[in-house]
């Protein structure tokens, strides 16, 4: 079974300042991806960037990186110069190998972490 | 821009009502899913689609219904909406196993 935890259901962050959202997990799988999603309180959910579990780099996406620790299991995102605009609900999720039937493609998704920004 | 849409974006229905709750994708992503998201939690995987072939999630309630008539549309159909099912409904495509882009969500109450 698969599960991801994230131990901070709220972050506080000054603008232009930059945080970092925790997020580790707990597989079998050799292989597997890693995803954060935005979801602001209008409620669409935001890709903002993914790791591959055989990655040698750090995922980068703009003001967005990934911190992957494979050995400590985490895989924290940092979000750099932060804006107001950067203030909404936060997911970890991890997605299962290929087993095939249900467990194509599904994600097992964190319970969130809050991030408000102050100007 | 391709896009995953969803309509309506809001939805009132009574106890009992059936509703439809629509998906449509611009990307010809090969997998659909559906997910209900209740308030402040993690979205619940509903049922797929991998083209034609569903696959329901052990613990999805038979109230819960899908339909794909084609590559670019997915329903939800809930056959009785209850209190409880008053939630966030989102879609989402993915080719296979590559990245789940996720639709706006429908908002759905029920009296």
């Amino acid at each position: 079974a698969q599960k991801i935890t994230q131990t901070q259901p709220g972050m506080f962050v000054q603008e232009k300042e930059a945080v970092t959202l925790d997020c580790t997990y707990d597989t079998s799988d050799p292989s597997y991806g890693l995803f954060w999603y935005k979801q602001p309180s209008s409620g669409e959910m935001i890709f903002l960037i993914y790791q591959g579990s055989y990655d040698q780099q750090n995922a980068t996406e703009g003001r967005y990186s990934l911190n992957f620790q494979k050995a400590r299991k985490s895989a924290n995102l940092v979000i750099s110069a932060s804006q107001l605009g950067d203030s909404a609900m936060y997911f970890c999720a991890m997605r299962a190998s290929n087993a095939g039937g249900t467990s194509y493609g599904k994600l097992t998704f964190g319970q969130g972490t809050i991030l408000t920004v102050h100007p | 821009d391709a896009m995953v849409i969803q309509n309506p974006r809001y939805q009132v229905t009574q106890f009992g009502k059936p509703v439809t709750l629509s998906c449509s994708q611009t990307l010809n992503h090969n997998v659909m899913y559906w997910y209900q998201q209740k308030s402040s939690q993690a979205p619940k995987l509903l049922f797929h689609y991998y083209d034609k072939d569903f696959n329901n999630e052990a613990d999805t309630p038979d109230n819960f219904q899908s339909r794909r008539p084609n590559t670019s549309f997915c329903f939800l159909d809930i056959r009785s909406p209850g209190l409880g099912d008053a939630a966030m409904y989102l879609c989402a495509t993915s080719r296979a196993q590559g990245t789940q882009y996720f639709g706006p969500g429908t908002r759905l109450l029920v009296l």
